[in-house]
């Protein structure tokens, strides 16, 4: 498709599993973000990738989350031992060039509860 | 701590008025962007606003930029109820690459 997918749409597990997301971003896209919204809240930058350079992993909440990213394509959030906290939407955003000078392109997110 | 700060948090209008959301932030920026988020799905970029622009147009949305007060404001004229969403502010903090977003303005029109 021309927008960014992610996947699954919905995950529901158990405290304690480890969950994985997945984010396909717009294809040529050098820059790809990650963020977590809670309900009714605003925007959480939790990492940011571009091109080959070093992330920028300032975000993230704790050592249970991890990201990776091969090249410029799919990226994958992982979060180790899930907490009920951790409950929430993460969205993926892709964006050409340097990301804070350009649109955002977000996809519909991941919507994680944990039970 | 949150670089933009959206106001009203929240606001219902009668459809056909124009609806005004306001975006408060801290420290120099570069450009401000504004988003749509309807519910259950992510956000859609609506307008950028670079640092040395003061107003830019979008069919019926318009974004006012202060930098000495720093603050941005968006207008929707003629609302419609599809216009229903949650609308944020974001800035680069500092010059970082990277987006702060603001807690959003849920903006509900009444047909």
């Amino acid at each position: 498709g021309a927008g960014v997918s992610q996947s699954p749409s919905n995950k529901v597990t158990e405290k304690g599993k480890d969950v994985e997301l997945r984010c396909d971003p717009i294809s040529g896209h050098t820059a790809l973000y990650w963020y977590r919204q809670r309900l009714g809240q605003g925007l959480e930058f939790l990492i940011y990738f571009q091109g080959n350079s070093a992330p920028d992993k300032s975000g993230l909440p704790s050592d249970r989350f991890s990201a990776e990213r091969t090249g410029e394509s799919v990226s994958t959030l992982t979060i180790q031992r899930t907490q009920q906290e951790d409950s929430a939407v993460y969205l993926c955003a892709s964006s050409s060039g340097q990301g804070a000078y350009q649109p955002q392109h977000f996809g519909d997110g991941t919507r994680l509860s944990i039970l | 701590s949150q670089q933009g700060e959206e106001d009203p948090q929240a606001l219902s209008i009668q459809e056909g008025e124009n609806a005004t959301m306001n975006c408060s932030y801290k420290t120099s920026i570069n450009n401000l962007q504004w988003y749509r988020q309807n519910s259950g799905r992510g956000l859609v970029h609506l307008i950028l606003i670079r640092s040395n622009e003061r107003e830019k147009h979008s069919g019926r949305l318009r974004v006012t930029l202060d930098t000495s007060k720093k603050s941005s404001s968006l207008l929707i004229t003629a609302s419609r109820a599809a216009d229903t969403a949650s609308y944020f502010c974001a800035t680069d903090a500092a010059g970082a690459q990277k987006l702060v977003f603001g807690q959003g303005t849920r903006l509900t029109i009444n047909p």
